[in-house]
């Protein structure tokens, strides 16, 4: 079963509102990652966590904020983003971070701030 | 030079066409290669791995060309389904952690 879920599939919100976005594994990978994705474009890697452990954060504005509660959950909290935050966000899982790993991505979650 | 190219096309070909895409990578460090489809408003699914020796999935052939830093993707026998955006995965680095590069895609469209 190669499968990570993702909810919600839409979410609209507004600049002063928190919200989170989850993703979830039943795959037994240990690396997990948050990409973003605007149209016409390719996946931009966001972070990056191996074994639970934030591993990688590429500069991302401090009002994303991720956070990996078990091996198998992974969210993103959303606070006080602009409107150019809108855009596809992406989960995927791998065995972990090293060469031979696949990455298996989630359906997104679409989100537009108004 | 970006680290990973692809022709944006879009490659317009008919049914039962052959095709194929190539993509260039700089880093010679670069490890392990993958081809994702993404479909309009979709996730990329993984399509196949590329291996030195390369490898054949049916109507498509994926090859990797470790000198001159390129790989390609053959899609024989072309279908109105095979249309999507094709995406280029190359990994690399040292260390525990391999960096994932994506290619910019490439867009194909299969026409009746």
């Amino acid at each position: 079963d190669t499968e990570v879920t993702q909810t919600p599939k839409h979410l609209v919100m507004g600049m002063t509102n928190k919200k989170s976005l989850k993703c979830e594994q039943h795959m037994g990978h240990r690396a997990m990652y948050w990409y973003k994705q605007k149209a016409k474009k390719p996946p931009e890697l966001m972070f990056v966590y191996s074994y639970e452990k934030l591993s990688i954060n590429e500069s991302v504005p401090s009002r994303f904020s991720p956070e990996c509660p078990n091996s198998s959950l992974l969210n993103l909290h959303l606070h006080a983003l602009q409107p150019e935050d809108s855009a596809l966000y992406l989960c995927a899982s791998s065995q972990d971070t090293g060469p031979a790993g696949e990455q298996y991505f989630g359906p997104g979650t679409r989100l537009t701030v108004t | 030079r970006k680290e990973v190219e692809q022709d944006p096309g879009p490659f317009n070909v008919p049914e039962g066409a052959t095709v194929a895409f190539n993509c260039t990578y700089s880093n010679s460090a670069s490890q392990s290669f993958f081809w994702y489809r993404q479909d309009c408003r979709k996730e990329p699914k993984l399509l196949m791995s590329v291996y030195s020796s390369g490898n054949e999935d049916g109507r498509f052939t994926a090859q990797l060309n470790r000198a001159s830093q390129y790989i390609s993707l053959l899609i024989r026998d072309s279908k109105l389904s095979d249309s999507a955006t094709y995406l280029c995965v190359v990994k690399g680095g040292s260390g525990g952690y391999q960096k994932v590069t994506f290619g910019t895609g490439t867009k194909l469209q299969v026409i009746p």
